[in-house]
């Protein structure tokens, strides 16, 4: 099983519609990342959470809402899709003990039609 | 926001060619990392630099930290199919809790 786990993997929505994407992770990580990828500009980050109780805005985060239920789980929230939110999407956990690594999901590739 | 920029934006190789691409930034990091990501895949870690000047290596790939430490370099060895992908290299400043990623180098190998 992945240590990092995003559901789902792929999602077509309207637009408009609300939409979330899930994230949860084994490894015991107190950090955790929404990253969105799009080809040619790399990974840019959403949202950063260092605990269950800190939500930290990141640089692309219009548009979007998070929410940590746990120290294990993580969501990324589009409220109203808008068809320029179409890209890949990427759960990432870290350890403030080893600071610098970063272990990401799988992806979850959001289309909006 | 800030991002890397990284060199090559694509590589199409022949198998057993060495590959070489970088990535420079307009701050100084304190730490610079190399990804991989394989199609469908998110990135893997493969190299993690700490000091200015480090040179490590993991299997046939080395990376370096360059001593203005605003750029890095990733050299892969006699390539093979599975070195396919998109490379990514990220940094960390000091102070800052957030990794910044490069755009990426994409590695096509050639038939």
């Amino acid at each position: 099983d992945a240590d990092v786990t995003q559901t789902p993997r792929n999602r077509i929505t309207k637009t408009g519609k609300r939409i979330m994407l899930e994230c949860s992770q084994t490894k015991g990580h107190d950090r955790m990342y929404w990253y969105r990828q799009d080809p040619g500009l790399g990974l840019r980050l959403i949202y950063y959470s260092f605990d269950v109780k800190d939500i930290n805005k990141g640089e692309i985060s219009d548009g979007y809402s998070v929410s940590r239920q746990a120290q294990a789980k993580f969501s990324l929230s589009l409220e109203s899709a808008i068809p320029n939110q179409t890209a890949l999407y990427f759960c990432a956990t870290s350890d403030p003990g080893q600071e610098t690594e970063a272990f990401f999901g799988q992806g979850t590739r959001l289309t909006v039609v | 926001g800030q991002q890397l920029n990284q060199s090559p934006q694509s590589m199409f190789i022949q198998e057993g060619e060495d590959v070489s691409m970088n990535c420079t930034s307009s701050s100084i990091f304190n730490t610079w990392l190399w990804y991989k990501q394989d199609p469908g895949e998110g990135p893997v870690l493969l190299i993690a630099l700490y000091k200015a000047g480090e040179l490590t290596s993991n299997g046939r790939l080395t990376a370096q930290f360059g001593i203005t430490r605003k750029d890095s370099f990733l050299n892969i060895s006699a390539s093979i199919p599975s070195d396919v992908g998109i490379y990514f290299c990220a940094g960390r400043n000091f102070g800052n809790e957030k990794l910044t990623f490069g755009t990426g180098t994409r590695l096509t190998i050639i038939p």
